[in-house]
């Protein structure tokens, strides 16, 4: 089944860090680029990062720039979002899609900023 | 930063009537870099459109995508029941960050 599968959600205190993981099957994850994206009942979606097939690109929000570091593990067929000086506003269900047109969206994972 | 603005916010149809939904960008969307996105309640989004007017895999005909430049159209000729949901507009390819616009409720009425 062609399916994409987030986990690492979870609550973490405001300044604190998380790792988000996305796993791929069903297709060649190696030859599509990969995005995050976030969705807040405030704010709608909002696209976050993007990373290339062979990592050599990756683009960042401005909002998340110097805070989240989006990577992957080809062999792993994994993507992953390492998030740290978390804040209040990074509040958000997370979901990993496939492309740079988003083709194939996981369910997501939802992360929890709050003291 | 390309801003997308979605119109109406909400659209009130019945089944069977034609639904026109608005997304105007800030600056051109180069090469028609436009997609949409229906919703669903307790769903993830999925791709309806691409390239401003191309069906995405599996999408009905009923759904139709048009613009270019700033201004860009959905159209649903006839709706269904199953069509009532949220929409976005998201640009990609050049403009970095790929925007979404802030979506289109379309409801029964």
């Amino acid at each position: 089944e062609v399916q994409l599968v987030e986990s690492g959600g979870g609550l973490v205190q405001p300044g604190g860090s998380l790792r988000l993981s996305c796993a791929g099957s069903g297709f060649s994850f190696n030859s599509y680029w990969m995005t995050w994206v976030r969705q807040t009942p405030g704010k709608g979606l909002e696209w976050v990062a993007n990373i290339k097939e062979d990592g050599s690109e990756k683009y960042y929000v401005d909002s998340v720039k110097g805070r989240f570091t989006i990577s992957r593990d080809n062999a792993k067929n994994s993507l992953y979002l390492q998030m740290s000086s978390l804040r209040a506003e990074d509040t958000a269900l997370y979901y990993c899609a496939r492309g740079q047109i988003l083709t194939l969206w996981g369910q997501g994972t939802l992360v929890t900023v709050s003291s | 930063e390309n801003v997308l603005t979605q119109s109406p916010g909400t659209l009130s149809l019945s089944p069977g009537e034609r639904a026109t939904l608005s997304c105007r960008a800030s600056q051109s969307v180069s090469s028609g870099y436009l997609a949409w996105y229906q919703q669903k309640p307790g769903q993830a989004p999925s791709l309806l459109i691409y390239g401003a007017s191309s069906r995405a895999t599996g999408i009905p005909d009923r759904f139709s995508g048009s613009g270019s430049g700033t201004d860009f159209t959905l159209t649903i000729s006839r709706l269904e029941p199953e069509d009532f949901a949220v929409y976005y507009c998201q640009q990609y390819g050049s403009s970095i960050p790929y925007t979404f616009g802030q979506g289109t409720k379309l409801e029964i009425k």
